[in-house]
């Protein structure tokens, strides 16, 4: 049964630094591994998906590495802002049932 | 482009009462997704419809059900409220392949179960 984990569970940053995420999953049956990110009263953003057969995707400040042998996948923020300060989600798409299984969250906070 | 868009926004049940909540995705989307958000279980995958059947399904009682109609407008009813279905629904919307491929997230529902 696939498990993603998310450590830390909260990050508080001061504004300019680069930052890591980290996501782990038991299980390395994955069809893609995806991020997201979760504003209060605002549902959930797309950030990036990474598909099994990939190791990596950008998008802008963002990137997101997937490395399915060990089971983790990171997103790496470049010089953070106060607006990226939000819930970072990540989840695993099983290859057989096509679920999406979800970590807890990273609350980041990026003080100005 | 509209977003997706959920109705109501914040709802209050008691505990016995069914409710349907709606969801009308991006246009031309044929896939929409429900998630269940609770502090305790975090996010979980309910089912997810593509023209107009259910395609997948998580593993929730037989008292969470839904459709799709042939606008893509999804709904989603759960009858026989527990305190413990308070959270924050979601629905989601893509082209055509669930997980697949990027999904839009409408603002969620929070319902309250008294």
């Amino acid at each position: 049964k696939q498990e993603v984990t998310q450590i830390p569970a909260a990050l508080s940053v001061p504004e300019g630094e680069n930052l890591v995420l980290n996501c782990s999953f038991t299980d390395s049956a994955i069809y893609n591994l995806q991020w997201f990110r979760q504003d209060p009263g605002k549902g959930l953003t797309s950030l990036l998906l990474i598909q099994s057969s990939q190791r990596e995707q950008t998008s802008g400040r963002l990137n997101a590495s997937l490395d399915k042998s060990s089971g983790r996948s990171t997103l790496y923020i470049a010089a953070s802002q106060p607006g990226d300060s939000a819930t970072y989600l990540c989840a695993a798409l099983g290859d057989s049932n096509y679920q999406l299984i979800w970590g807890a969250g990273t609350k980041l906070i990026i003080k100005p | 482009k509209a977003g997706v868009t959920q109705t109501p926004r914040y709802l209050i049940k008691t505990r016995g009462q069914q409710v349907t909540l709606s969801c009308s995705p991006i246009s031309g989307h044929r896939s929409v997704s429900w998630y269940q958000q609770t502090p305790g279980q975090g996010l979980q995958f309910l089912f997810e419809y593509f023209s107009e059947t259910q395609r997948n399904k998580g593993n929730f009682p037989g008292r969470f059900s839904g459709r799709q109609f042939s606008n893509s407008r999804s709904e989603m009813n759960v009858s026989t409220l527990e305190l413990g279905d308070s959270a924050l629904y979601l629905c989601a919307s893509s082209g055509a392949g669930g997980g697949q491929e990027t999904q839009y997230f409408g603002p969620g529902t929070r319902l309250l179960v008294l």
